[in-house]
């Protein structure tokens, strides 16, 4: 599985958009990009996932690069709550028994 | 919503005793998982399992044994436990062709003295 850079830290306002960069530029053709967030003293928690196409949910919006070597995670009204460290995962889906491999992730902290 | 649940939150454990972290998933989900998870280290994989009776060796098997007797359960055996192994332990579930959507429980935090 291709690997992924993120910045180790973030801040965001409250009631912003907060805007979580990921680098995977050497992913492959076959290879999704899966967001998880774990917040303190918890299991992470699977977010979004997506292939080439923008994909949105009730949690977050996910922006992929035309040339898929780096996607955005937003989360367009970003709450105290939203305060966790958020992880980007590439890896090959539905085929093969490879589970994921999480990296350090970025910590957002969300201000008041 | 799909549940796991871990059987302790928080334990603590003498060097050389045995010990079981057990799992259990309500969804039906064949995969489970687990992983252990350490400051500046992140989460690590410890054994995986996609059917009853079938583990994986993930990244850092040695220490652990695992179990998996029925489809909703999966145990985590430290043999005879060391200070190194004092942790959080996470366990996850997913369905067969959702190796990327896990789901995981709330974690047991495992201190051994």
């Amino acid at each position: 599985d291709a690997k992924t850079t993120q910045p180790p830290s973030m801040d965001c306002a409250e009631g912003r958009a907060a805007n979580l960069p990921c680098n995977h530029s050497t992913i492959s053709g076959n290879e999704y990009v899966y967001w998880y967030r774990q917040i303190h003293s918890q299991g992470p928690q699977y977010i979004i996932h997506g292939l080439k196409n923008n994909e949105t949910n009730e949690m977050a919006s996910l922006i992929i690069t035309e040339d898929r070597k780096s996607s955005t995670l937003i989360l367009p009204h970003a709450t105290l709550r939203d305060t966790a460290v958020y992880y980007c995962i590439v890896r090959v889906a539905m085929t093969g028994n490879t589970p994921l491999v999480f990296g350090k992730g970025t910590r957002l902290s969300v201000i008041a | 919503d799909v549940k796991v649940t871990q059987s302790s939150r928080y334990l603590v454990k003498r060097t050389g005793e045995k010990v079981f972290l057990e799992c259990v998933q309500d969804m039906d989900h064949e995969n489970m998982f687990w992983y252990r998870q350490d400051p500046g280290l992140g989460l690590r994989l410890i054994y995986f399992s996609y059917d009853v009776k079938m583990k994986e060796k993930g990244d850092i098997p040695e220490g652990y044994s695992v179990s998996r007797e029925k489809k909703e359960r999966f145990s985590l055996i430290l043999e005879s436990a060391s200070t190194n192994q004092t942790s959080m332990y996470l366990c996850a579930s997913s369905t067969m062709r959702g190796f990327g959507e896990l789901f995981f429980g709330e974690g047991s935090r495992l201190t051994v003295l």
